[in-house]
């Protein structure tokens, strides 16, 4: 199947940018999702993006997306200890009924 | 707002019980989903649903089956639960062309 890969581990002072990073193999890949999951939760969507972009922003978020190198990022500027989550990615060639996901990046936030 | 609710948040259980996992969703979706979360290996699905009485295996059915005899819920059983299924389960719906929307997860114990 589809290989979707990530950092398990990132680790940031309060106030800085976070970049959390994710490679999938299938170069059929129409949309692109990043979740957010919680201590104790389940998984929430934080973005998404088309393959035809290269680049989504939504407040503090950015995602950027390298289709030739099958690279997706996920940018958090002025990162909050709020943020302290695991980050999922997942890709998909269909749509959200049939998403592939990555192993998550523990992302900790050092006040 | 869609929810999405999980019967339990932890269980425990010994090794040879039948474990019944109940996902419930309020908002009509035809799809509904099960995954494992373990760590570093990020989402598993198990078994989906596109409808009622209708499931398909995912990556990883073995020693699970599920139930959808009603549309707004999916229920994952694990008929004789044995020590590796110690795990995260989530449970996801969709409707047509949006993201997966997750219930806050199981987390069950089998001892």
């Amino acid at each position: 199947g589809e290989d979707v890969e990530q950092s398990l581990f990132l680790s940031v002072r309060e106030g800085d940018s976070s970049v959390i990073n994710c490679t999938y193999t299938d170069s059929s890949s129409t949309y692109l999702y990043w979740y957010k999951q919680e201590p104790g939760a389940g998984l929430q969507l934080l973005t998404y993006i088309f393959s035809n972009m290269d680049m989504k922003q939504d407040q503090r978020l950015t995602v950027l997306l390298n289709k030739k190198d099958k690279h997706l990022s996920l940018r958090i500027a002025d990162t909050q200890t709020g943020d302290s989550a695991i980050y999922f990615c997942a890709e998909s060639t269909t749509g959200a009924n049939n998403l592939f996901f990555g192993t998550g990046t523990r992302l900790t936030v050092i006040p | 707002d869609v929810k999405v609710t999980q019967s339990s948040r932890y269980l425990v259980k010994r090794t040879g019980e039948k474990v019944f996992l109940e996902c419930v969703q309020d908002m009509d979706h035809e799809n509904m989903f099960w995954y494992r979360q373990d760590p570093g290996l990020g989402l598993r699905l198990i078994y989906f649903s596109y409808d009622v009485k209708m499931k398909e295996k995912g990556d990883i059915p073995e020693g699970y089956s599920v139930s959808r005899e009603k549309k707004e819920r999916f229920s994952l059983i694990l008929e004789s639960a044995s020590t590796n299924q110690t795990s995260m389960y989530l449970c996801a719906s969709t409707g047509q062309g949006e993201t997966q929307y997750f219930g806050p997860g199981t987390r069950l114990l089998v001892l």
